[in-house]
């Protein structure tokens, strides 16, 4: 059983296209964080929210916590094919940390 | 380069061998993590080591242990060695043995075991 659902777990769009990514929990979590990993390489951390319905902005990302610190989402604006990649949400829940199932996102051009 | 060095990048050894996965983490950085990411797991938490001692316990078999070093590397070894431990495992390093501010990642070690 994951403790952090995502979703969609595949997602293929073409450039500059919009979408959003979902990451939930029946769990309050004390922070969330998103990253980003490409094939080959270890996931690069994007953003850490940590207050309930705080919304963080990094260019045409958008992340989002929701109020009741259960789940989060990650929409991208005008996607670019270097955004491809798997995007994974992690999180501290009851004193143990938790990485999503994960969001495989291809832009094409 | 995100500054934790993994070494070696890529292994492949034989059912009931044991080998020894190496991290440095990054400069100034005194917690170290190891996680294995296979395609049906996604990543999981194996151990954590902050300033040379044991922090956290993940999903760790028995035949996997760690230690942390004076210099602050990390190696992990693993031992009795069976084909469904073939994965990707990471070591990422932070500056605070608090998890939930994020980490450095590694590139990883593919280790396939035949």
């Amino acid at each position: 059983t994951q403790l952090l659902e995502q979703s969609p777990q595949f997602l293929s769009i073409q450039e500059g296209e919009n979408l959003t990514v979902y990451c939930n929990s029946s769990s309050v979590f004390s922070s969330l964080q998103w990253y980003r990993q490409e094939p080959g390489e270890g996931p690069v951390l994007l953003v850490t929210v940590v207050t309930g319905g705080e919304v963080k902005k990094l260019k045409r990302l958008t992340f989002q916590f929701g109020d009741a610190r259960k789940d989060s989402s990650l929409h991208i604006t005008a996607a670019q094919p270097g955004d491809t990649g798997l995007y994974l949400c992690a999180g501290d829940s009851g004193n143990q940390f938790y990485f999503g199932t994960g969001t495989s996102l291809t832009v094409i051009p | 380069d995100s500054g934790v060095t993994q070494t070696p990048k890529h292994l492949i050894t034989a059912t009931g061998q044991r080998v020894t996965l190496r991290c440095s983490p990054r400069s100034g950085d005194l917690s170290v993590y190891w996680y294995q990411q296979s395609l049906d797991q996604g990543l999981q938490f194996l151990i954590q080591y902050y300033n040379g001692e044991e922090r956290a316990k993940g999903n760790i078999l028995e035949r996997f242990s760690a230690q942390q070093f004076p210099d602050l590397h990390s190696e992990l070894n693993l031992s009795s060695l069976e084909l469904g431990d073939s994965a990707l495992y990471f070591c990422a390093s932070s500056v605070t043995p608090v998890r939930n501010y994020g980490y450095t990642f590694g590139s990883g070690t593919r280790l396939t075991v035949v």
